[in-house]
């Protein structure tokens, strides 16, 4: 069973680069709908965007202009760059599966805090 | 954007009763509708997809209905251990939305 396993700073100063790295372990990274969702602090789920193995990416329009979405299938992992932060970034970040656009995201990983404060 | 407006925020009921958490398309989106179930302090888990189908390993209890802008989750016996918030998904088009959920308590 695939897992997934999100890394990156737990803390970041406001106007700097989020960076957060989604590894597959268990499972390649082909042929999937990869995803990052974030949740701030007591609130709901909020979508970021996604990306398609062979590249393609889509993202949140509230977001657009800060947010980018890689992949790298040679180290079967996928990222997200948000910049610059400001405070209401703060958040639980999640990536997460999808395995067609016919289906929910089945597999999640466990999520990393992130803060963003000076 | 279709926006999705989920109701109620939150519900107090007792073990072993019928619970219906609703979510509402403002355009239709066919099918393309997911739930997730969330425990306190833990990871979002998907619990059906496609509006009706059970994701695997998820208690029969729990079933979705619904196509086109409405949308409806049941948990037909409410048991303890389904004290979560709830979330419904849409992901027919660009941008994915989720609804602002539902917070299950027992009464």
């Amino acid at each position: 069973q695939v897992q997934l396993q999100e890394s990156g700073p737990g803390l970041v100063k406001p106007s700097e680069t989020l960076s957060l790295t989604c590894t597959p372990s268990g499972g390649s990274i082909g042929s999937y709908y990869w995803t990052w969702i974030r949740q701030p602090p007591g609130m709901g789920l909020e979508w970021i965007g996604y990306i398609y193995h062979i590249g393609s990416a889509n993202y949140n329009s509230s977001l657009k202009n800060r947010v980018n979405i890689s992949i790298d299938t040679s180290k079967n992992q996928f990222s997200l760059k948000l910049s610059p932060v400001i405070a209401t970034d703060t958040a639980v970040y999640y990536c997460a599966r999808r395995r067609d656009f016919w289906s929910g995201l089945d597999v999640w990983g466990q999520g990393t805090s992130v803060t963003v404060s000076s | 954007d279709v926006q999705m407006t989920q109701s109620p925020s939150s519900l107090s009921a007792s073990v072993g009763d019928r619970v219906t958490i609703t979510c509402r398309a403002s355009q239709g989106i066919s099918n393309d509708l997911a739930w997730y179930q969330q425990k306190p302090g833990k990871v979002p888990k998907l619990l059906i997809y496609a509006a009706s189908t059970l994701q695997s390993g998820v208690p029969s209890r729990f079933s979705g209905s619904g196509s086109g802008t409405d949308f409806t989750l049941t948990i037909s016996s409410l048991q303890p251990e389904d004290v979560a918030s709830y979330y419904c998904e849409k992901y027919n088009g660009d941008p994915l939305t989720f609804g602002g959920g539902t917070k299950v308590e027992i009464k």
